[in-house]
């Protein structure tokens, strides 16, 4: 069964630097979710889409930008990266809010900012 | 704000023995509840959603049952594997009608010796 796609699945970055994470939510998913998972800490929601439109906003910093495209993807766009930006970005994706569906999460894609 | 708590934060048990991990919430007023799997430096696998309608779920060795009036379930691992050893964490979805995100708890760490 087709799942989650992110991309890149690891990313080196400089402060300061710009970095554009990708995800592929599974096919017939209209909702994306992103969530930052630091080192030894649980995931934190950052931003969610349902079709298209931004639904939820979590703690993401305002250096921050996220958009759903018309096929569904998503991108993370992260500007001016600080080393406290080194984490795992998960995406995830479900069929409807997820509230009243099941989530399921991307491999995630490690960033690390030196 | 809901805060969600998983009791033990770690646990080591040799291969064979039945477990059980602990979650709990601070607002009761739980719509569905997702138990995942987290493999370091990996992804989120979704073992098991509870819906509201439901007490308990199935999957293969897993069983996992949510208590709404308390704000507490369990999941319950039987004939523990080594391959079980993993963080286990719980979720929560908060759901305003209009947008919906996961909560986390911290996570159980487990680890299934030989």
């Amino acid at each position: 069964a087709a799942g989650v796609i992110q991309s890149p699945r690891h990313l080196i970055k400089e402060k300061r630097e710009t970095a554009t994470l990708k995800c592929y939510p599974i096919p017939r998913h209209d909702t994306v979710y992103w969530y930052q998972q630091g080192p030894g800490q649980d995931p934190q929601f950052l931003i969610s889409f349902y079709e298209k439109m931004q639904s939820d906003k979590g703690s993401i910093p305002d250096r921050f930008s996220a958009q759903q495209f018309s096929d569904y993807h998503s991108e993370l766009n992260m500007s001016s990266l600080e080393l406290g930006d080194s984490a795992l970005y998960f995406c995830a994706s479900s069929p409807g809010r997820q509230g009243w569906t099941e989530a399921f999460f991307g491999q995630g894609t490690r960033l690390t900012v030196v | 704000k809901q805060e969600v708590t998983q009791i033990p934060a770690a646990l080591s048990v040799p291969e064979g023995e039945n477990l059980v991990l602990n979650c709990s919430f601070t607002d009761s007023a739980i719509y569905n509840l997702q138990w995942f799997r987290q493999d370091p430096g990996k992804g989120l696998t979704s073992l098991l959603l509870i819906q509201s309608s439901q007490r308990e779920q199935t999957s293969g060795r897993l069983n996992a049952s949510l208590d709404k009036s308390s704000g507490r379930s369990t999941l319950y691992i039987a004939a523990s594997q080594p391959g079980d050893s993993a963080t286990y964490l719980c979720a929560d979805p908060i759901n305003t009608g209009t947008a919906s995100k996961l909560t986390f708890g911290t996570g159980t760490r487990l680890q299934v010796t030989l």
